[in-house]
């Protein structure tokens, strides 16, 4: 089956630095991709979908300039946390969606991102 | 996209049938209900989707009224490993792709020895 993989699964920052998150679609293309958090026990909340080779459409209430998305291939999109705080501390996870043929959406495993 | 009701937990035995029910009143007639499975500190599994009627696969059934207002996700003889929480999605297009996702707050199932 189709695999989705995130890098870093755990990441430790201080608080005001930055943190880039990848997504990779590791068998497959995927012209769009979905980026989530959760917070602790708590559903998945989408933040902004990312088409390749384009601007990415961000959720009500997500700041487009903390978050940072880049979608430059058809295997690869990233996060970046800008200056994070601690309560941008949860686990992000992304999905993509797969171009051929029913066009399904493969979740990763998620990161786990602490701000200290 | 429809908004779905789940309970928020339960509990059942190794070796026992669960079903999981899942309202949508508001579902539309090109909408699909699909179900994922989701373990602490991973991202969610598809378990199954279908449009109408009953849909089976090699883990789980799935039973939708005339109606269409709701939906039953069977998992058969469940084991410890089954513990986790489902979300009930309902929204257009096939194929598992229902693009935005929108998650509501899951069932969490204890399955216990």
């Amino acid at each position: 089956g189709a695999v989705v993989s995130q890098h870093p699964s755990r990441v430790i920052c201080k608080s005001g630095t930055s943190v880039k998150i990848e997504c990779r679609s590791l068998d497959f293309q995927a012209t769009t991709m979905f980026w989530y958090r959760q917070f602790p026990k708590q559903s998945l909340m989408l933040m902004a979908t990312s088409n390749e080779g384009s601007k990415a459409t961000y959720e009500q209430g997500v700041e487009k300039d903390k978050f940072l998305i880049n979608h430059a291939s058809l295997t690869l999109s990233t996060l970046t946390v800008t200056s994070a705080h601690p309560e941008d501390s949860s686990f992000y996870i992304c999905s993509a969606q797969s171009t051929d043929p029913t066009y399904e959406q493969y979740f990763g495993p998620g990161t786990r991102l602490t701000v200290t | 996209l429809a908004k779905t009701t789940q309970p928020i937990s339960m509990d059942s035995y190794e070796g026992q049938e669960v079903n999981i029910t899942c309202s949508h009143n508001n579902i539309a007639t090109n909408d699909y209900i699909t179900w994922y499975q989701q373990f602490p500190s991973q991202g969610p599994r598809f378990i199954i989707q279908g449009y109408k009627t009953k849909v089976t696969n090699e883990v789980a059934s799935l039973f939708i009224p005339a109606d269409r207002k709701s939906s039953t996700l069977s998992l058969p003889r469940v084991s410890l490993s089954d513990t986790a929480v489902y979300y009930c999605l309902v929204g257009p297009n096939y194929g598992g792709s229902q693009g935005n996702l929108i998650f509501g707050k899951g069932t969490k199932l204890s399955v216990k020895p």
